[in-house]
């Protein structure tokens, strides 16, 4: 079964522009989260979306958006980007059932963010 | 919001050498995964154990929730296991949102 593919690996983008990520889930996955990692905050929660509803928001300011579409695919976009957004951004699929807090995260690999 | 603590925030390592890593938190949490982030930024989920015991390979996990801590032991250390060792809670309310502690490096020297 293919793992949690995310699309591009890499991004350079200037300050002001906008950027949208791309995330597959493991197939029959109907959970997709995203976190963004920095050396100065860590991993910290952004967003989880399940059938196609955002179910939990973490404390990022609006510029920072997500959706999901019917076959549980999801995307994120950062709008008029700053230097500190540069961080690598991990989406994780996962079961998601109702009671989703007991299934493991799975990871993809990421996209690196680089903000000039 | 759930605050968690991860010790020793570096760790060096012969090969063959067994450890343990710790992770505290601050309230109750139905929900604790440990990470292992390899060189290349990858997330692997090495086990979900919001409380008791399991074994994995050379890997094992104990939460013990009434005193909310969880042990990662790592035991005859391979040079792949190098790199960080995240533990991560979450609480029913709040689904797939985790909350990450910072982290233990681990560097396992040949």
């Amino acid at each position: 079964k293919a793992g949690v593919t995310q699309t591009p690996r890499y991004l350079i983008k200037t300050r002001g522009q906008q950027v949208t990520l791309s995330c597959s889930p493991i197939s029959g996955h109907r959970s997709v989260s995203w976190y963004q990692q920095t050396p100065g905050q860590g991993l910290q929660f952004l967003f989880e979306y399940f059938s196609e509803t955002q179910r939990n928001k973490g404390n990022f300011p609006g510029r920072f958006s997500g959706r999901q579409f019917s076959n549980s695919r999801s995307e994120m976009n950062v709008s008029t980007l700053e230097l500190g957004d540069s961080a690598l951004y991990l989406c994780a699929s996962s079961w998601g059932q109702a009671d989703s807090y007991n299934s493991p995260l799975h990871f993809g690999n990421g996209t690196r963010l680089t903000v000039t | 919001g759930i605050q968690v603590e991860q010790s020793p925030p570096d760790l060096i390592l012969q090969e063959g050498a067994n450890s343990t890593l710790r992770c505290n938190f601050s309230d109750s949490v139905n929900n604790l995964q440990w990470f292992h982030q390899n060189p290349w930024g990858q997330l692997i989920n090495l086990f979900y154990i919001p409380s008791g015991t399991k074994q994995n390979g050379r890997l094992s996990a104990t939460t013990v929730a009434t005193e909310r801590y969880s042990l990662l032991y790592i035991s005859s250390s391979q040079t792949t296991d190098s790199g960080v060792y995240f533990c991560a809670v979450g609480i029913k309310a709040a689904g797939n949102k985790l909350t990450f502690g910072g982290g233990t490096r681990v560097l396992v020297k040949p």
